[in-house]
Protein backbone atom coordinates (compact mmCIF):
# COMPACT_ATOMS: atom_id res chain seq x y z
CA UNK A 1 0.00 0.00 0.00
CA UNK A 2 1.35 3.53 -1.37
CA UNK A 3 1.67 5.49 1.85
CA UNK A 4 3.16 8.77 -0.37
CA UNK A 5 1.38 9.30 -2.83
CA UNK A 6 1.99 11.90 -5.88
CA UNK A 7 -1.02 12.00 -8.06
CA UNK A 8 0.43 14.03 -10.80
CA UNK A 9 2.77 12.13 -12.98
CA UNK A 10 4.02 15.06 -14.89
CA UNK A 11 3.80 19.08 -14.80
CA UNK A 12 4.44 21.81 -17.33
CA UNK A 13 5.09 25.19 -16.69
CA UNK A 14 6.44 28.53 -18.27
CA UNK A 15 10.06 29.62 -17.76
CA UNK A 16 9.48 32.19 -14.89
CA UNK A 17 6.45 31.10 -13.49
CA UNK A 18 5.49 29.48 -10.33
CA UNK A 19 5.44 25.32 -10.25
CA UNK A 20 3.45 23.96 -7.67
CA UNK A 21 4.36 19.84 -7.10
CA UNK A 22 1.85 18.01 -4.46
CA UNK A 23 2.01 15.16 -2.32
CA UNK A 24 -0.14 13.57 -0.02
CA UNK A 25 0.62 11.02 2.69
CA UNK A 26 -1.64 8.19 4.31
CA UNK A 27 0.38 7.97 7.57
CA UNK A 28 -0.08 9.79 10.46
CA UNK A 29 3.05 9.12 12.42
CA UNK A 30 5.07 10.49 9.16
CA UNK A 31 6.96 13.46 10.92
CA UNK A 32 9.68 14.32 8.48
CA UNK A 33 9.30 15.27 5.05
CA UNK A 34 11.93 15.76 2.56
CA UNK A 35 11.88 16.34 -1.73
CA UNK A 36 14.29 14.70 -3.66
CA UNK A 37 15.34 16.03 -7.30
CA UNK A 38 16.65 13.72 -9.90
CA UNK A 39 18.09 13.91 -13.54
CA UNK A 40 18.34 11.15 -16.26
CA UNK A 41 20.92 8.78 -15.42
CA UNK A 42 22.19 10.30 -12.08
CA UNK A 43 20.99 9.63 -8.50
CA UNK A 44 18.71 11.77 -6.16
CA UNK A 45 20.15 14.77 -4.91
CA UNK A 46 18.14 16.06 -1.54
CA UNK A 47 16.76 19.78 -1.98
CA UNK A 48 14.52 20.83 0.62
CA UNK A 49 13.26 19.06 3.73
CA UNK A 50 10.50 19.76 6.66
CA UNK A 51 9.70 19.10 10.06
CA UNK A 52 6.33 18.44 11.17
CA UNK A 53 7.11 21.41 14.09
CA UNK A 54 6.75 23.94 11.32
CA UNK A 55 3.79 24.42 8.06
CA UNK A 56 6.43 26.18 5.79
CA UNK A 57 10.59 26.16 4.79
CA UNK A 58 12.44 28.20 2.29
CA UNK A 59 15.50 27.55 0.56
CA UNK A 60 16.12 30.22 -2.23
CA UNK A 61 13.37 29.48 -4.94
CA UNK A 62 12.07 26.19 -2.99
CA UNK A 63 9.66 26.44 -0.54
CA UNK A 64 7.86 23.28 1.35
CA UNK A 65 4.64 24.00 2.82
CA UNK A 66 3.34 21.25 5.12
CA UNK A 67 -0.89 20.95 6.42
CA UNK A 68 -0.51 18.51 8.90
CA UNK A 69 -4.53 18.32 8.89
CA UNK A 70 -4.60 17.51 5.45
CA UNK A 71 -1.72 15.11 5.71
CA UNK A 72 -0.72 17.12 2.05
CA UNK A 73 2.41 18.65 1.55
CA UNK A 74 3.56 20.84 -1.71
CA UNK A 75 6.80 22.43 -3.13
CA UNK A 76 6.31 26.01 -4.72
CA UNK A 77 9.46 26.50 -7.24
CA UNK A 78 9.67 30.25 -8.28
CA UNK A 79 10.47 31.56 -10.44
CA UNK A 80 10.90 28.55 -12.26
CA UNK A 81 13.70 28.22 -14.42
CA UNK A 82 14.92 25.33 -17.66
CA UNK A 83 17.56 23.96 -15.41
CA UNK A 84 14.75 22.44 -12.76
CA UNK A 85 13.44 20.34 -15.65
CA UNK A 86 13.78 17.15 -13.65
CA UNK A 87 11.42 14.35 -11.45
CA UNK A 88 10.87 15.09 -8.37
CA UNK A 89 10.34 12.77 -5.39
CA UNK A 90 8.51 13.56 -2.41
CA UNK A 91 9.39 11.54 0.74
CA UNK A 92 8.06 11.15 4.70
CA UNK A 93 9.55 9.32 7.81
CA UNK A 94 8.63 8.40 11.18
CA UNK A 95 11.88 9.00 13.37
CA UNK A 96 10.56 7.52 16.12
CA UNK A 97 10.09 4.30 14.46
CA UNK A 98 14.16 2.55 14.17
CA UNK A 99 13.59 1.69 10.55
CA UNK A 100 15.34 4.54 9.27
CA UNK A 101 13.56 4.16 6.05
CA UNK A 102 11.75 6.71 3.74
CA UNK A 103 8.86 6.09 2.13
CA UNK A 104 8.95 7.74 -1.75
CA UNK A 105 5.81 8.84 -3.64
CA UNK A 106 6.18 7.91 -7.56
CA UNK A 107 7.41 11.16 -8.64
CA UNK A 108 6.22 14.06 -10.72
CA UNK A 109 8.07 14.75 -13.92
CA UNK A 110 8.84 19.01 -13.82
CA UNK A 111 9.42 20.33 -17.54
CA UNK A 112 10.06 23.94 -17.38
CA UNK A 113 9.56 25.51 -21.31
CA UNK A 114 11.93 28.50 -22.08
CA UNK B 1 33.72 16.04 -0.21
CA UNK B 2 31.20 13.19 1.00
CA UNK B 3 29.37 10.32 -1.42
CA UNK B 4 27.90 6.89 -2.55
CA UNK B 5 29.90 5.31 -5.06
CA UNK B 6 28.43 2.24 -6.85
CA UNK B 7 30.62 0.41 -8.87
CA UNK B 8 29.10 0.53 -12.18
CA UNK B 9 26.51 3.16 -14.15
CA UNK B 10 25.61 0.48 -16.88
CA UNK B 11 25.62 -2.79 -17.16
CA UNK B 12 24.57 -5.51 -19.58
CA UNK B 13 24.09 -9.15 -18.33
CA UNK B 14 22.56 -12.43 -19.79
CA UNK B 15 19.40 -13.85 -18.26
CA UNK B 16 20.21 -16.17 -15.56
CA UNK B 17 23.39 -14.62 -14.86
CA UNK B 18 24.33 -14.09 -11.02
CA UNK B 19 24.72 -10.17 -10.58
CA UNK B 20 26.41 -8.35 -8.07
CA UNK B 21 26.05 -4.67 -7.52
CA UNK B 22 28.31 -2.92 -5.31
CA UNK B 23 28.23 0.51 -3.36
CA UNK B 24 30.52 1.84 -1.16
CA UNK B 25 29.94 4.67 1.15
CA UNK B 26 32.54 7.29 2.57
CA UNK B 27 30.25 8.57 5.60
CA UNK B 28 30.51 6.15 8.39
CA UNK B 29 26.72 5.82 7.86
CA UNK B 30 24.96 2.95 9.60
CA UNK B 31 22.08 2.45 7.49
CA UNK B 32 22.42 1.33 3.90
CA UNK B 33 19.69 1.02 1.51
CA UNK B 34 18.76 -0.62 -2.43
CA UNK B 35 16.27 1.06 -3.90
CA UNK B 36 15.29 0.32 -7.98
CA UNK B 37 13.63 3.16 -9.80
CA UNK B 38 11.13 2.64 -12.44
CA UNK B 39 8.63 4.86 -14.31
CA UNK B 40 5.41 5.26 -12.91
CA UNK B 41 6.69 2.76 -10.10
CA UNK B 42 9.12 5.25 -8.09
CA UNK B 43 11.61 4.17 -5.64
CA UNK B 44 11.00 0.87 -4.20
CA UNK B 45 12.98 -0.46 -1.46
CA UNK B 46 14.65 -3.89 -2.06
CA UNK B 47 16.71 -4.43 1.22
CA UNK B 48 17.85 -2.48 3.52
CA UNK B 49 20.29 -2.52 6.35
CA UNK B 50 21.19 -0.40 9.69
CA UNK B 51 24.35 -2.33 10.86
CA UNK B 52 27.08 -4.48 9.51
CA UNK B 53 26.03 -8.39 9.08
CA UNK B 54 21.88 -6.86 9.60
CA UNK B 55 19.65 -7.11 6.74
CA UNK B 56 15.92 -6.17 6.08
CA UNK B 57 13.76 -7.27 3.36
CA UNK B 58 12.12 -3.82 2.12
CA UNK B 59 9.18 -3.98 -0.24
CA UNK B 60 10.47 -5.83 -3.27
CA UNK B 61 12.92 -8.31 -2.19
CA UNK B 62 11.95 -11.39 -4.41
CA UNK B 63 14.91 -12.33 -6.49
CA UNK B 64 17.70 -10.47 -4.68
CA UNK B 65 19.85 -10.73 -1.53
CA UNK B 66 22.54 -8.24 -0.20
CA UNK B 67 25.61 -8.86 1.85
CA UNK B 68 27.18 -6.26 4.49
CA UNK B 69 30.80 -7.56 5.65
CA UNK B 70 31.92 -3.92 6.14
CA UNK B 71 29.93 -1.00 6.88
CA UNK B 72 30.78 0.96 4.19
CA UNK B 73 29.99 -1.64 1.86
CA UNK B 74 26.22 -2.98 1.24
CA UNK B 75 26.13 -5.14 -2.18
CA UNK B 76 22.86 -6.00 -3.85
CA UNK B 77 22.93 -10.21 -5.55
CA UNK B 78 20.75 -10.85 -8.51
CA UNK B 79 20.91 -14.70 -7.73
CA UNK B 80 19.91 -15.22 -11.44
CA UNK B 81 18.83 -12.43 -13.66
CA UNK B 82 15.37 -11.79 -15.43
CA UNK B 83 14.43 -9.74 -18.01
CA UNK B 84 11.91 -7.79 -15.29
CA UNK B 85 14.87 -6.90 -13.16
CA UNK B 86 15.98 -4.56 -15.90
CA UNK B 87 16.17 -1.44 -13.71
CA UNK B 88 17.74 1.72 -12.46
CA UNK B 89 19.05 0.32 -9.13
CA UNK B 90 20.19 2.95 -6.50
CA UNK B 91 22.20 2.81 -3.36
CA UNK B 92 22.06 5.26 -0.57
CA UNK B 93 23.12 5.83 3.05
CA UNK B 94 21.72 7.52 5.97
CA UNK B 95 23.62 8.32 9.95
CA UNK B 96 21.12 6.50 11.86
CA UNK B 97 18.85 8.14 14.73
CA UNK B 98 19.04 11.29 12.44
CA UNK B 99 16.61 13.55 10.83
CA UNK B 100 18.85 13.59 7.57
CA UNK B 101 18.20 12.61 4.76
CA UNK B 102 19.37 9.47 2.06
CA UNK B 103 22.50 10.31 0.56
CA UNK B 104 22.09 8.83 -3.13
CA UNK B 105 25.19 7.25 -5.43
CA UNK B 106 24.63 8.04 -8.98
CA UNK B 107 22.82 5.01 -9.94
CA UNK B 108 23.47 1.73 -12.44
CA UNK B 109 21.24 1.25 -15.06
CA UNK B 110 21.43 -2.81 -14.88
CA UNK B 111 19.98 -4.29 -18.44
CA UNK B 112 19.04 -7.90 -18.29
CA UNK B 113 18.87 -9.82 -22.48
Amino acid sequence: DQQVKQNSPSLSVQEGRISILNCDYTNSMFDYFLWYKKYPAEGPTFLISISSIKDKNEDGRFTVFLNKSAKHLSLHIVPSQPGDSAVYFCAADDTANTGNQFYFGTGTSLTVIP
Amino acid sequence: DVKVTQSSRYLVKRTGEKVFLECVQDMDHENMFWYRQDPGLGLRLIYFSYDVKMKEKGDIPEGYSVSREKKERFSLILESASTNQTSMYLCASRRGGSTYGYTFGSGTRLTVV
